[in-house]
């Protein structure tokens, strides 16, 4: 089964640009989590989707957004962006209830930097 | 809201030593899940270990081994006999059972000397 794939893995942006990143699960999976990570912050919990609607949002101005399809694809917008936006943006997916139910399955990150 | 916390932003071991990571938690949750991930060098995160907190056994998973003390609300990670894979940055996590918002730790950046 394929894992969980981020497009673009990076990003070159300059400040008050806007920025789309992208997230496909693993097949079957419904719940989508984003984290922005940062030396010495660790992992920040941006929001996650479920059945595309936001069930859960992190401490993050509403520059931040996203939306999940129909497919559970999800993607996450930045708008007006700042150099503090310049992080590894990680999706994680997980399957809702059974045995494995919230562990989560991460990608491999969308390196962002906002120059 | 949940906090992770790790005191060790940096450790190291000898191959083939044992060593153990700290992490501690706070939460109001009466039932949670903890988790150590594994975050390779340019690599994906990657679960190690998961432990269920209303299970008082310790999880253990070949050579990772967790310490956890709910009263202290402590959960540690043992790793015995290092592999130079091992090294890596390593976080804590933790989730409420009937959520799936994770809280997670500062990481822990594991070298492993030869």
């Amino acid at each position: 089964k394929a894992g969980v794939t981020q497009t673009p893995r990076y990003l070159i942006k300059t400040r008050g640009q806007q920025v789309t990143l992208s997230c496909s699960p693993i097949s079957g999976h419904r719940s989508v989590s984003w984290y922005q990570q940062t030396p010495g912050q660790g992992l920040q919990f941006l929001f996650e989707y479920f059945s595309e609607t936001q069930r859960n949002k992190g401490n993050f101005p509403g520059r931040f957004s996203g939306r999940q399809f129909s497919n559970s694809r999800s993607e996450m917008n930045v708008s007006t962006l700042e150099l503090g936006d310049s992080a590894l943006y990680l999706c994680a997916s997980s399957l809702v209830g059974g045995v494995r139910y919230n562990e989560q399955f991460f990608g491999p990150g969308t390196r962002l930097t906002v120059l | 809201a949940q906090t992770v916390t790790q005191s060790q932003p940096e450790m190291s071991v000898q191959e083939a030593e044992t060593v153990t990571l700290s992490c501690t938690y706070d939460t109001s949750e009466s039932d949670y899940y903890l988790f150590w991930y594994k975050q390779p060098p340019s690599r994906q995160m990657i679960l190690v270990i998961r432990q269920e907190a209303y299970k008082q056994q310790n999880a253990t998973e070949n050579r990772f081994s967790v310490n956890f003390q709910k009263a202290a609300k402590s959960f540690s990670l043992k790793i015995s006999d290092s592999q130079l894979g091992d090294a890596a940055m390593y976080f804590c996590a933790s989730v409420p059972r009937t959520g799936n918002q994770f809280y997670f730790g500062t990481g822990t950046s594991l070298t492993v000397i030869p």
